[in-house]
């Protein structure tokens, strides 16, 4: 089973500062999905395929990466992204996700 | 509009079982493989189990293989989760979860959840 370390596990950030969350595999992926869950709701699919925004997300948001190591950027930070972020891999079975980043606002 | 709707959780008693369902709409259930995902309170999302389109294959996580089914009931655009054996830590939200198609998984709507509470 491929694990998934996120980091930071929390972080705070100001109003227009530009935000990197990062997850790290114990071993290549082809794919890193990224899921936005706010509290006491569901998550919801934020950007999947490595880079690909779903439907509704601001372009403010991007991913990247390759093999072990993915990352989700904000480039300015605004109040609505105030979240927890979970990164997960499909690509190999079974299907996991990495503890999550706790993303506040400073 | 996609939606999922879960319903059925509630308390149980270790050892016991528990069903619960999920109601799909705004797109073609029979179209899509279908998961249960879920999350322990104060925890991270955790994959349960996987059905194809047509029910013809099942996928579980280890912990739940032999105590859980998944199934699903196309005509009724449902998805289904029979827990028996139940531990206290199957505690959880249970999400259902669209599947997008092909070999590398993942999930483009989630319903709200249901929660799980197995306590004596």
């Amino acid at each position: 089973e491929i694990v998934l370390t996120q980091s930071p596990t929390t972080m705070a950030a100001s109003p227009g500062e530009k935000v990197t969350l990062t997850c790290r595999a114990s071993s290549s992926v082809s794919y890193m999905h990224w899921y936005q869950q706010k509290s006491g709701a569901s998550p919801k699919l934020w950007i999947y395929e490595t880079s690909k925004l779903a439907s509704g997300v601001p372009n403010r948001f991007s991913g990247s990466g390759s093999g072990t190591s993915y990352s989700l950027t904000i480039n300015s930070m605004e109040t609505e992204d105030a979240a927890t972020y979970y990164c997960q891999q499909g690509s190999s079975y079974p299907p996991t996700f990495g503890g999550g980043t706790k993303l506040e606002l400073k | 509009e996609v939606q999922l709707v879960e319903s059925g959780g509630g308390l149980v008693q270790p050892g016991r079982s528990l069903k619960f369902s999920c109601a799909a709409s705004g797109f073609t259930f029979s179209d899509y493989a279908m998961a249960w995902v879920r999350q322990a309170p104060k925890k991270g999302l955790e994959w349960v189990a996987t059905i194809i389109y047509d029910g013809s294959s099942t996928y579980y996580r280890d912990s739940v293989k032999g105590r859980f089914t998944i199934s699903r009931d196309n005509a009724k655009s449902t998805l289904y989760l029979q827990m028996d054996s139940l531990r206290s830590e199957d505690t959880a939200t249970y999400y259902c979860a669209r599947q997008i198609p092909g070999y590398n998984w993942y999930f483009d709507f989630w319903g709200p959840g249901t929660m799980v509470t197995v306590s004596s």
